[in-house]
């Protein structure tokens, strides 16, 4: 099992433009998460999934949308990007539905930077 | 809202020696309580994690205990390897809809010098 990927692994984004980052696990989980980790901070959560077709917003939701269409796949869209969304991005999966000690497991992140 | 604060980094420490990172919390229920740690490069991965009080979480020399009365989860090794240079992310899980959100300390970077 290859785990959790995302592509790309770097970009660089001039103001306005767009892009989507790419996640993908094949461990069948039902839920993902999509979180932003900034210099010297802690993960915050920016989306999650709880099944293909159900999205709901976490903590810092601006400025980002999502979509879940199968269960591998929860692609991250940033439509204006703004330098604040400079930041190193992880994608995350689990499996177990109601159960909260459940383990998170990480894709290696991707690291954009907007000028 | 929930929140997780870690000890100030970065941690420099010598092979050997013995290791602790605090950790406390605020939650309004009852958190299950983790241990990341984050790897040069990498994304990251569970070390620890305990689910109520008292309990005690270890993996590969290192432990915490579920403190309640503290609000605490305090990560411990008794022998640092240069291996263990990393970022440890103490963290908590919030309950809410259905789905387990977890909440992050911002981080200590680990560096052990041989």
């Amino acid at each position: 099992n290859a785990g959790v990927t995302q592509t790309p692994k770097f970009r660089i984004l001039k103001i306005g433009q767009s892009m989507t980052l790419q996640c993908t696990q094949d461990m069948n989980h039902n839920y993902m998460y999509w979180y932003r980790q900034d210099p010297g901070m802690g993960l915050k959560l920016i989306y999650y999934s709880v099944g293909a077709g159900i999205t709901d917003k976490g903590e810092v939701p601006n400025g980002y949308n999502v979509s879940r269409s199968t269960t591998e796949d929860f692609p991250l869209r940033l439509e204006l990007a703004a330098p604040s969304q400079t930041s190193v991005y992880f994608c995350a999966s689990s499996f177990s539905p109601g159960d909260f000690s459940d383990t998170q497991y990480f894709g290696p992140g991707t690291r954009l930077t907007v000028l | 809202g929930d929140s997780v604060t870690q000890m100030e980094g970065p941690v420099t420490l010598s092979e050997e020696a013995f290791l602790t990172i605090n950790c406390t919390y605020t939650a309004t229920g009852y958190p299950s309580l983790f241990w990341y740690v984050q790897y040069p490069g990498e994304g990251l991965q569970l070390l620890l994690k305990a689910t109520k009080a008292d309990d005690k979480g270890s993996n590969k020399g290192f432990e915490a205990t579920y403190r309640k009365e503290t609000t605490s989860f305090h990560l411990e090794k008794g022998s640092v390897q240069v291996s263990d240079s990393a970022v440890y992310f103490c963290a908590l899980s919030d309950q809410d809809q259905g789905a387990q959100k977890l909440v992050f300390g911002q981080g200590t970077r680990l560096t052990i010098n041989p």
